[in-house]
């Protein structure tokens, strides 16, 4: 099946400090989201973003799929961004449904 | 109530006992999901129910059993399950293969 990397797997920043994290996958996908689950561990949609650019306030993404890759650009961090983000992708071939997830990269914001 | 809602949040049980957990989505999606989550695995799909398909992880073990009366409702239900089982487990829908919203979870201790 389909592989997810995330990278880094940890990072650590200051408040106000911009990041940008990584997700390589190893096939054609039809189907890329970004979550973000909470210290509680509910877990948030953030983009629905197969390619292309989008943008929601202090977060944006980008997914070029012909270089099997997605960014997740998060600027001008809060203590509130902490938690982990993943990625997950359905790859081409296979049902529709079948997220596939990364293992996450874990974000730390300190104030 | 909005969103998608997991009854109970806790959930501890012994290896004999029966029990099942509850989903119940207010978006008006058409699809619902299963998902595991253990610590230091990446999430894994356990069901999926759509319109379209029904999609099951082949690795999932016979004691987990879905239930999906509507397009509102999904359960699992639980039955002589091992410690290895105790897990937070997710339910989600969509609409068709869309984004994925989650519910808060149920957290399972199995003793």
């Amino acid at each position: 099946g389909i592989q997810v990397e995330q990278s880094p797997p940890d990072l650590i920043l200051q408040e106000g400090a911009n990041s940008t994290l990584r997700c390589n996958f190893s096939d054609s996908v039809n189907n890329l989201q970004w979550f973000h689950q909470n210290p509680w561990g509910q877990l948030i949609n953030l983009f629905y973003i197969p390619s292309g650019t989008k943008q929601n306030g202090r977060l944006s993404a980008t997914t070029v799929a012909t270089e099997r890759y997605s960014l997740l650009y998060i600027s001008s961090s809060q203590t509130t961004d902490s938690g982990v983000y993943f990625c997950a992708v359905v790859g081409g071939g296979g049902s529709n449904y079948k997220l596939t997830f990364g293992k996450g990269t874990l974000l730390t914001v300190n104030p | 109530e909005t969103g998608v809602t997991q009854t109970p949040r806790h959930l501890v049980m012994g290896m004999t006992n029966k029990k099942s957990l509850k989903c119940e989505q207010h978006l008006g999606h058409n699809a619902m999901y299963w998902y595991k989550q253990s610590a230091k695995k990446p999430l894994e799909l356990m069901f999926v129910y759509s319109l379209e398909e029904r999609v099951e992880n082949n690795s999932v073990p016979s004691r987990f059993s879905p239930e999906c009366p509507n397009s509102s409702h999904l359960f699992l239900h639980l039955h002589t399950l091992q410690p290895e089982d105790s897990a937070l487990y997710l339910c989600a829908s969509s609409l068709t293969s869309g984004s994925l919203f989650f519910g808060p979870g149920t957290r399972l201790t199995v003793l």
